[in-house]
């Protein structure tokens, strides 16, 4: 079955980066996007970006260019997400999801989630 | 960006109750909608696409309707596995917004 398996939770202080790792495994890799959603503690769901394992070709949400960088390994059908200037404001739940594109567009499934505090 | 809100946030409700949750697009999505049921430490769980689709081993009792900027998700005879949070999410165009969610709570 398809499958998104994500890297333990992280630390950080203020001003340094972070790396999510996600590891798919069951479909073809290169055959689907990989969305990155954020939430908050207490909060909703907040897209980030999305990386096309194919060419590795990245579209993100204004408010995360420059900051986020997302990347895959093919050899190991593994994305990442590293996020780089953390603020507290970057304290959440990191989701990486299976894009589903047939004209319609679905996220199924999701990873298990990567807890990200930032504090001092 | 679309923005994207649901309303109520929360509710509260009984087992065996019909239960609506609406979803309003700042502009049109056409039919890119789709809705997520989301537990307590969990990841978000697909409930429907394409504004009324319900994919494999999501229950009856759930359905979707709505076109262009205004869709509704409701549940026939509320079950105690469906207390969770309900997101709605465009994918018509990045970013792929999400709207603040509906909790749904035990009356």
């Amino acid at each position: 079955q398809v499958q998104l398996v994500q890297s333990g939770a992280e630390v950080k202080k203020p001003g340094a980066s972070v790396s999510v790792s996600c590891t798919t495994s069951g479909y073809t890799f290169t055959s689907y996007s990989i969305d990155w959603v954020r939430q908050a503690p207490g909060q909703g769901l907040e897209w980030i970006g999305t990386v096309n394992p194919s060419d590795n070709s990245t579209t993100f949400a204004q408010k995360f260019q420059g900051r986020v960088t997302m990347t895959r390994d093919t050899s190991t059908n593994t994305l990442y997400m590293e996020m780089t200037s953390l603020r507290s404001e970057d304290t959440a739940v990191y989701y990486c999801a299976r894009l589903l594109d047939y004209g319609i567009k679905w996220l199924d499934p999701w990873g298990q989630g990567t807890l990200v505090t930032v504090s001092s | 960006d679309t923005q994207m809100s649901q309303s109520p946030s929360s509710l509260s409700a009984s087992i065996g109750d019909r239960v609506t949750i609406t979803c309003r697009a700042s502009q049109s999505v056409s039919f890119y909608l789709n809705w997520y049921q989301q537990k307590p430490g969990r990841a978000p769980k697909l409930l429907i696409y394409s504004a009324s689709t319900l994919p494999s081993g999501v229950p009856s009792r759930f359905s979707g309707r709505g076109s262009g900027t205004d869709f509704t998700l409701t549940i026939n005879s509320l079950q105690p596995e469906d207390f969770a949070t309900y997101y709605c999410q465009q994918t018509y165009s990045p970013p792929r917004t999400f709207g603040l969610g509906t909790k749904v709570e035990l009356k």
